[in-house]
C-alpha cells in the first residue's frame, strides 16, 4: 500500500522569502504521479504542481517548484517570493499511473502561514 | 466558469437521520469522487464513479452510499449518520483516458451530526 508523509504540521514564512515543504512517500510502483494541492481557508482545494515519476526533470510552475528525488522517495515543494495569498493548507498526494489521477492518497498536510 | 459545485456548504443532521449531499460539475469529466476529510486529517477517498462504474474503497463503511444518475451529478448518501461521520465531504472530478486531467475539487460540504 502507498503512504504519504508530511512531517511539518505547521510552518510560517515572511512575505517575499522562500519556504520549502517536505513530503516523503512509499510505494513499490515505478510509475506514478505526485501532486501538491493547496487548500486556502474556506475555499476549494486547487492543484499547485504535478510531477510524473518517469520524468527526471523537476516540475516548475511560476514561483512553485519541486525537488523530486525518486530513489529517496522524497517530493518537496519550494515556494519562492512568498505572498500573503499563499497562506493555506498544503497537501502532498500520490496517484497511481494509469489509473484516475483523482484517486489520491494524501499526506496529513502542512499549514503554511505567510506573515507580512 | 466550469467548476465543481457542492450543495449545501453546511449541513446539520440528526443522529441516525439519513442525509444526502450533492455534487454537480460542468467540466464533463468522466470520473467523480467523494472524499471525507475529518478535522486536521488528510482527505480520504470513499468511492468514485468512472462513468457509470462504481468503485468502492475497501474500508468505506456500508453506511455510505453513492449515486450518479448522469454525467453531471453525483450524490453521497449517509444512511444512518453517527457522531463520527461529522466531517468535511469533498467532491472532485477528473478525466480519465484521452487528455487525462488532475482532480478538480468542489468547496466541500461540512456535515455536523447532532
Amino acid at each position: 500500500a502507498q503512504t504519504v508523509t508530511q512531517s511539518q504540521p505547521e510552518m510560517s514564512v515572511q512575505e517575499a522569502e522562500t519556504v520549502t515543504l517536505s513530503c516523503t512517500y512509499d510505494t513499490s510502483e515505478n510509475n506514478y504521479y505526485l501532486f501538491w494541492y493547496k487548500q486556502p481557508p474556506s475555499r476549494q482545494m486547487i492543484l499547485v504542481i504535478r510531477q510524473e515519476a518517469y520524468k527526471q526533470q523537476n516540475a516548475t510552475e511560476n514561483r512553485f517548484s519541486v525537488n523530486f528525488q525518486k530513489a529517496a522517495k522524497s517530493f518537496s515543494l519550494k515556494i519562492s517570493d512568498s505572498q500573503l495569498g499563499d497562506t493555506a493548507m498544503y497537501f502532498c498526494a500520490f496517484s497511481r499511473y494509469g489509473g484516475s489521477q483523482g484517486n489520491l492518497i494524501f499526506g496529513k498536510g502542512t499549514k503554511l502561514s505567510v506573515k507580512p | 466558469d466550469a467548476m465543481v459545485i457542492q450543495n449545501p456548504r453546511y449541513q446539520v443532521t440528526q443522529f441516525g437521520k439519513p442525509v444526502t449531499l450533492s455534487c454537480s460539475q460542468t467540466l464533463n469529466h468522466n470520473v467523480m469522487y467523494w472524499y471525507q476529510q475529518k478535522s486536521s486529517q488528510a482527505p480520504k477517498l470513499l468511492f468514485h464513479y468512472y462513468d457509470k462504474d462504481f468503485n468502492n474503497e475497501a474500508d468505506t463503511p456500508d453506511n455510505f452510499q453513492s449515486r450518479r444518475p448522469n454525467t453531471s451529478f453525483c450524490f453521497l448518501d449517509i444512511r444512518s449518520p453517527g457522531l463520527g461521520d461529522a466531517a468535511m465531504y469533498l467532491c472532485a472530478t477528473s478525466r480519465k483516458g484521452n487528455r487525462a486531467t488532475e482532480a478538480f475539487f468542489g468547496q466541500g460540504t461540512r456535515l455536523t451530526v447532532v
